[in-house]
């Protein structure tokens, strides 16, 4: 019940497209959704994140959307860039104990822009 | 960069070994976290410590077990190692341990056990 679904695995898009990657979770209890952008080599970095009260959030090229009724949210990355190339993970976070947070990811999508 | 220093970056031993990895939070961050990324498991969630205490424990093996110490600098110890073990470990620190405190991750430690 602690787990996130995110899809798909790997995502190819043309310079300028529409990136969208998708992500589900069972548990009501989550209450803060990050996503994650991570390049080779390097460790997870937050991008943008939402609370359950929000249906959207944006960040310049990057838009989350949050369906809390369908416990599904996802990333949106506009005029997209080769740049963008990364591998992306959604995450959802819980009170564990005394205010600790448990963050949970998802299985990470591997995004690439071609140019 | 994050601010969050991890080494060393990489490590190379043999099976039954034990190893440390280390890790310096962010100035002002009191909370530390541990996750484990392998290919086929993605970011796996193993200890959380907030200012010298452990707060949350996820999927860490008996084998492992971790320390914040009083400068907030953090190590977790991998005992009895076995090949499955091989995987990135990172590091991550927050302000606070509430939920919704962001987390910034280190560059990890790549293990490699032989």
């Amino acid at each position: 019940q602690q787990q996130v679904k995110q899809s798909p695995q790997s995502l190819i898009v043309q310079k300028g497209g529409i990136s969208i990657i998708n992500c589900a979770y069972e548990n009501t209890a989550f209450d803060y959704f990050p996503w994650y952008q991570q390049f080779p080599g390097k460790g997870p970095a937050l991008l943008i994140a939402i609370r359950p009260d929000v249906s959207e959030k944006k960040e310049g090229r990057f838009t989350i959307s949050f369906n809390k009724s369908a416990k599904q949210f996802s990333l949106h990355i506009m005029d997209s860039q080769p740049g963008d190339s990364a591998t992306y993970f959604c995450a959802a976070s819980i009170h564990v104990i005394q205010g600790a947070q448990k963050l949970v990811f998802g299985q990470g999508t591997r995004l690439t822009i071609n140019p | 960069d994050s601010g969050v220093t991890q080494t060393p970056k990489h490590l190379i031993t043999a099976t039954g070994q034990r190893v440390t990895l280390r890790c310096s939070p962010r100035s002002g961050d009191l909370s530390v976290y541990w996750y484990q990324q392998s290919l086929d498991q993605g970011l796996q969630f193993l200890i959380q410590y907030y200012n010298g205490e452990e707060r949350a424990k996820g999927n860490i093996l008996e084998r492992f077990s971790a320390q914040q110490f009083p400068d907030l600098h953090s190590e977790l110890n991998l005992s009895s190692l076995e090949l499955g073990d091989s995987a990135l470990y990172f590091c991550a620190s927050s302000p606070n341990r509430a939920s919704g405190s962001p987390l910034h991750f280190g560059n990890g430690t790549r293990l490699t056990v032989t």
